[in-house]
């Protein structure tokens, strides 16, 4: 059982569309992530929030917003997006406050379709 | 900066038989190491970590690694391959206590032949 917490697993939306991402973590972990994951790739990183605060930003295109409403939650806010778009989201959380460790604790992703 | 390089981007073993899945890190102090394993559809879950104590290194469903300075590899074995682990696996590099981000080799597909 993963003890982080994705939802939906599955969405399909328009690209008029404005939907959301949610990630949640009760291990008390205080760095948390968005991934991106095409088939067959690496997972690719998009935003961490460390201590609630935003404290990378990978060049993601600001049809992607991310949140953070508190140390536990972290939403992804999606509009306007395009078909090339669609991949597989990973949420991950991370003990420390975001410095570089490789220890990453995953959820088991939403996959997300644009039409 | 560092940087990670899986050797084989596809391997396939029988049931029952070894497994060897190679790794090799570039960086420029001393890193960290990860493996993830990735079952379809799901999530990434951490196999086994190397972090400056013993250079071998034991994780879970029987998966070992030993980490190896002088030939700055990382390679993940088991000595016998099960059905279930059938799925695709990461190797990841990073620097504690650096700016320097997380890095993902690109992966390498295991195949366990019946």
């Amino acid at each position: 059982d993963t003890e982080v917490t994705q939802t939906p697993k599955h969405l399909v939306m328009g690209m008029t569309n404005k939907k959301s991402l949610k990630c949640e973590q009760h291990m008390g972990h205080r760095a948390m992530y968005w991934y991106k994951q095409k088939a067959k790739k690496p997972p690719e990183l998009m935003f961490v929030y460390s201590y609630e605060k935003l404290s990378i930003n990978e060049s993601v295109p600001s049809r992607f917003s991310p949140e953070c409403p508190n140390s536990s939650l972290l939403n992804l806010h999606l509009h306007a997006l395009q078909p090339e778009d669609s991949a597989l989201y990973l949420c991950a959380s991370s003990q420390e406050g975001f410095a570089n460790t490789g220890e990453l604790f995953f959820g088991e992703g939403s996959r997300l379709t644009v039409l | 900066a560092q940087s990670v390089t899986q050797l084989d981007s596809h391997v396939s073993v029988s049931e029952g038989t070894p497994v060897l899945l190679r790794c090799n890190y570039s960086s420029s102090y001393s890193p960290s190491l990860f493996w993830y394993v990735q079952h379809p559809n799901k999530g990434l879950q951490l196999l086994l970590k190397y972090t400056s104590a013993a250079t071998l290194v034991k994780g879970i469903n029987g998966f070992e690694a030993e980490f190896k300075k002088s030939e700055t590899s990382f390679h993940l074995t088991k000595p016998s391959a099960h059905m279930s682990d059938a799925a695709e696996y990461f190797c990841v590099v990073s620097d504690p206590g650096r700016d320097d981000k997380i890095i993902f080799g690109k992966g390498t597909r295991l195949h366990i032949l019946p």
